[in-house]
């Protein structure tokens, strides 16, 4: 079956310039996660959903990341004025499963921004 | 201090060698432990939950040691197809919750 999709896969945008990240998690997936990768780094946590709520949003470096899932399904990242210091690989996780820790998050392709 | 320490390698090593990676976590309370690969440009992908009893999959042995919080990853018999980045991963950590939280990863490069 179809996983998970992420729109664009690749961006380059002009330092200020506003970005918006698509995920498409895999269907009746209850959680959906993001995450940014860095360079020779490992991905670290950004937001968490529960359908359509955001039960954990901890990991956003600052007000100018914002990310939503109106519906429970398709999640949008949005980064606001961006900074060369955001360019990184965005990836996106879902799951079936919401209350335990232990279920299989299956990520996607991942958005590589970079930003000049 | 990281949440989850690795040793970035890279560690090169001859076709049907045996290699482990090693991996520490800070936080007592993280409740379950994964090995995720992630291949070049490519998205992580599960490779093998890590259980207290310890567990095999094939060619591949994970072990958790929750008194050290220590978790370990064997590779028999490696191939040129195990080069990769493997990242030890934890979950319910600090904050608790679902979010993983990753390691920097440990490169493999398996030569003939």
């Amino acid at each position: 079956g179809a996983g998970v999709s992420q729109s664009p896969r690749y961006k380059v945008a002009k330092r200020g310039q506003d970005v918006a990240l698509r995920c498409d998690p895999i269907s009746g997936h209850v959680s959906l996660f993001w995450y940014q990768q860095a360079l020779g780094q490992g991905p670290e946590f950004l937001t968490y959903f529960q359908n359509e709520a955001q039960l954990d949003k901890s990991g956003l470096p600052s007000d100018r990341f914002f990310a939503e899932r109106p519906e429970g399904s398709v999640s949008t990242l949005k980064i606001q004025r961006t900074q060369q210091e955001d360019s990184a690989v965005y990836l996106c996780a879902s799951s079936y499963f919401s209350a335990s820790t232990n279920n299989e998050q299956f990520f996607g392709p991942g958005t590589r921004l970079t930003v000049l | 201090r990281k949440e989850v320490e690795q040793d970035p390698g890279p560690f090169n090593v001859p076709e049907g060698a045996t290699v482990a990676f090693n991996c520490t976590y800070s936080n007592s309370a993280s409740q379950s432990f994964f090995w995720y690969r992630q291949d070049c440009r490519k998205e992580p992908k599960l490779l093998m939950s890590v259980y207290s009893s310890g567990n095999e999959d094939g060619r591949f042995t994970a072990q958790l040691n929750r008194a050290s919080q220590y978790i370990s990853l064997l590779i028999r018999d490696s191939k040129l197809s195990d080069s990769a980045t493997y990242l030890c991963v934890v979950n319910g950590g600090a904050g608790g919750g679902n979010k993983l939280t990753f390691g920097t990863g440990t490169q493999l490069k398996v030569e003939l």
